[in-house]
């Protein structure tokens, strides 16, 4: 199973509600990690959890709050966002967190906020 | 300010010729690069990486060639086929965070048939 999976697919939120985004990986990957993606924009880095702890904080606002509760489960919990805060969110996993390994990125969730 | 760079959007290219896609990137740190792959809907697929201290990596019809003093990459394929048609993406990271990688903005390949 080398595969990413990412839920919901498609998600709308106001700006006064919470959420959360789920990715859940059975690889085995001791390794984690948020992205976020604009239109026409690269992938840029948010979080990286790296055997279940937070290694990298890109400085990224309050309002994302990252969770790994398990290996194989990490979340991204959703409060008070912003309009601008709509992308498309990417989780990937890697084998180690060091150089060499490649990451595996899920579909990503699209993320609108109104 | 954007350290990995791909100037050009978008490639089409014939089905059995070559394709080239160009990286350039601004940090004499990076060290490590990959391209990946991308179809829509679904997440970056990784393809082919190089370390530095090499200058030509093949997989197959993949090869990436680094020129480290141009700081530039670039990804061929060769032959090119339909299903090769997505949007490629070129990463770099270093050494001292190796898994903190920095991606380009995406070259869209269309073969066409």
């Amino acid at each position: 199973d080398t595969e990413v999976t990412q839920t919901p697919k498609h998600l709308v939120m106001g700006m006064t509600n919470k959420k959360s985004l789920k990715c859940e990986q059975h690889m085995g990957h001791r390794a984690m990690y948020w992205y976020k993606q604009k239109a026409k924009k690269p992938p840029e880095l948010m979080f990286v959890y790296s055997y279940e702890k937070l290694s990298i904080n890109e400085s990224v606002p309050s309002r994302f709050s990252p969770e790994c509760p398990n290996s194989s489960l990490l979340n991204l919990h959703l409060h008070a966002l912003q309009p601008e805060d709509s992308a498309l969110y990417l989780c990937a996993s890697s084998q180690g967190d060091g150089r060499g390994y490649e990451q595996y990125f899920g579909p990503g969730t699209r993320l609108t906020v109104t | 300010d954007q350290q990995v760079k791909q100037n050009s959007p978008s490639l089409s290219v014939q089905e059995g010729r070559i394709s080239i896609l160009n990286c350039d990137y601004t940090n004499s740190m990076f060290d490590y690069f990959l391209w990946y792959k991308k179809y829509p809907a679904e997440g970056p697929t990784f393809l082919i990486s190089i370390s530095s201290i090499k200058d030509k990596n093949e997989d197959g019809r993949f090869t990436v060639f680094l020129n480290k003093s141009a700081k530039h990459l670039s990804l061929h394929i060769v032959p090119s086929q339909p299903g090769d048609s997505a949007v490629y993406f070129c990463a770099a990271s270093k050494g001292n965070t190796g898994n903190q990688f920095y991606f380009g903005t995406g070259t869209s390949l269309t073969v066409i048939p």
